[in-house]
């Protein structure tokens, strides 16, 4: 089946640094790709949405400057934490849709960002 | 707008017990409706998913019916097993499945031996 394969898995920074959490399809290409967050016991947010090549469209609150999506390519997506703030610190999914699979929605393994 | 409410965990039951999990839905048109598992430290699965009215979705023992006449999408499994213990999303997603999904804030299922 289609597999999403999302790296590193934790991450542990200071602040003031900045964070890349890649995304990839490994046997699909992925048309849109989706990032979220995940508050402790809270659903997932939805972050923003990148389609290959073109710029990420963000959520409302979501500052566009501070979480930077790159989708370069069609197996490949990019979330970069910037500044990294404690705050910062939570669980980050992304998930990929591709035409070839009937638009459905494969989630990666999420990424822990600990932010010290 | 869509929205999906779950009730309230944690469920906390006891290795072979039978399990209910609600799920209601508020959306225009006829959305897709699914169950997401995370198991601890991972990312989401797709558990099972119905796409019409009456439809049965079921997987590992887990079943939900899309229930139109009461906007429900209760999840059920006959004797639950301590590796079902994990948190459970409700969501719902419109245009057959292709819409970004809505989620619900997820009922965490604990299961002792």
């Amino acid at each position: 089946g289609a597999v999403v394969s999302q790296h590193p898995s934790r991450v542990i920074c200071k602040s003031g640094t900045s964070v890349k959490i890649e995304c990839r399809s490994l046997d699909f290409q992925a048309t849109t790709m989706f990032w979220y967050r995940q508050f402790p016991k809270q659903s997932l947010m939805l972050m923003a949405t990148s389609n290959e090549g073109s710029k990420a469209t963000y959520e409302q609150g979501v500052e566009k400057d501070k979480f930077l999506i790159n989708h370069a390519s069609l197996t490949l997506s990019t979330l970069t934490v910037t500044s990294a703030h404690p705050e910062d610190s939570s669980f980050y999914i992304c998930s990929a849709r591709s035409i070839e699979r009937n638009y459905g929605y494969t989630f990666g393994s999420g990424t822990r960002l600990t932010v010290v | 707008g869509n929205s999906v409410t779950q009730m309230e965990g944690p469920v906390t039951l006891s290795e072979e017990a039978f399990l209910t999990i609600n799920c209601t839905y508020t959306a225009t048109g006829y959305p897709s409706l699914f169950w997401y598992v995370q198991y601890p430290g991972e990312g989401l699965q797709l558990l099972l998913k119905a796409t019409k009215a009456d439809d049965k979705g079921s997987n590992k023992g887990f079943e939900a019916t899309y229930r139109k006449e009461t906007t429900s999408f209760h999840l059920e499994k006959g004797s639950v097993q301590v590796s079902d213990s994990a948190v459970y999303f409700c969501a719902l997603s419109q245009s057959g499945g292709s819409y970004i999904p809505t989620f619900g804030r997820g009922t965490s299922l604990i299961v002792h031996p």
